[in-house]
């Protein structure tokens, strides 16, 4: 069965570093997101990406966040200088159609330290 | 950002039993309901969903029920089994928009 894969699984940092999450969504998929886990709350919205431009993004995708297409199957999510509240679990997800499911990734874990 | 609630964080279900997950949401622009499956350290998996032209979806023991009148949203689950113990995730989509909102969850444990 097709799936989301991510890399890192676990990725620890000190802040003010970049940091790059690569996913490779689903082959024949055309809309791409990352969304965030901090630990407890809720799934929250980052950016979703369709035809090679970000068509929504939320107040926490600031200007230290940046998505990237690079080639046919990665899509990458760059954060420019980490800061200790970006540890979080980030999700990769992809969807076929405009109406279908998001399917997600297993996670990249992020620790700032 | 209030727009889905889940106002249960936990919930225990006795096995064999009917689990029943709630999520209320505000905005009746949202147009596509859907429920995700989460255990620790993986990633949401996609369970069920619902157009809003619809009342009722039911694929095998799971059934999302849509109430747009009250803006209601639920997930029955019978008979429950102990693999169903995990978080659950109600989503919704607005018409036209690319993003889902998700919930805060709710943890279902059902027991032996």
């Amino acid at each position: 069965e097709p799936e989301v894969t991510q890399t890192p699984s676990h990725q620890v940092t000190q802040m003010g570093q970049e940091v790059i999450l690569r996913c490779v969504p689903i082959s024949n998929h055309l809309y791409f997101y990352w969304y965030r886990q901090i630990l407890g709350q809720k799934v929250e919205f980052l950016v979703s990406f369709y035809n090679n431009e970000i068509s929504e993004k939320s107040e926490i995708f600031d200007d230290q966040f940046s998505v990237e297409r690079p080639d046919g199957s990665n899509f990458t999510l760059k954060i420019r200088s980490t800061k200790l509240e970006d540890s979080a679990m980030y999700f990769c997800a992809s969807r076929g159609t405009d109406t279908g499911e998001l399917f997600f990734g297993e996670g990249s874990r992020l620790t700032v330290l | 950002d209030q727009q889905v609630k889940q106002n249960s964080p936990s919930l225990s279900v006795q096995e064999g039993r009917i689990s029943i997950l709630n999520c209320d949401y505000t905005n009746s622009m949202f147009d596509y309901f859907l429920w995700y499956k989460k255990y620790p350290a993986e990633g949401p998996t996609f369970l069920i969903s619902i157009s809003s032209i619809k009342d009722k979806n039911e694929d095998g023991r799971f059934t999302v029920f849509l109430n747009k009148s009250a803006k209601h949203l639920s997930l029955h689950i019978v008979p429950s089994q102990p693999g169903d113990s995990a978080v659950y995730f109600c989503a919704v989509k607005r018409q036209g928009a690319q993003k889902l909102v998700f919930g805060q969850g709710t943890r279902l444990t059902i027991n032996p």
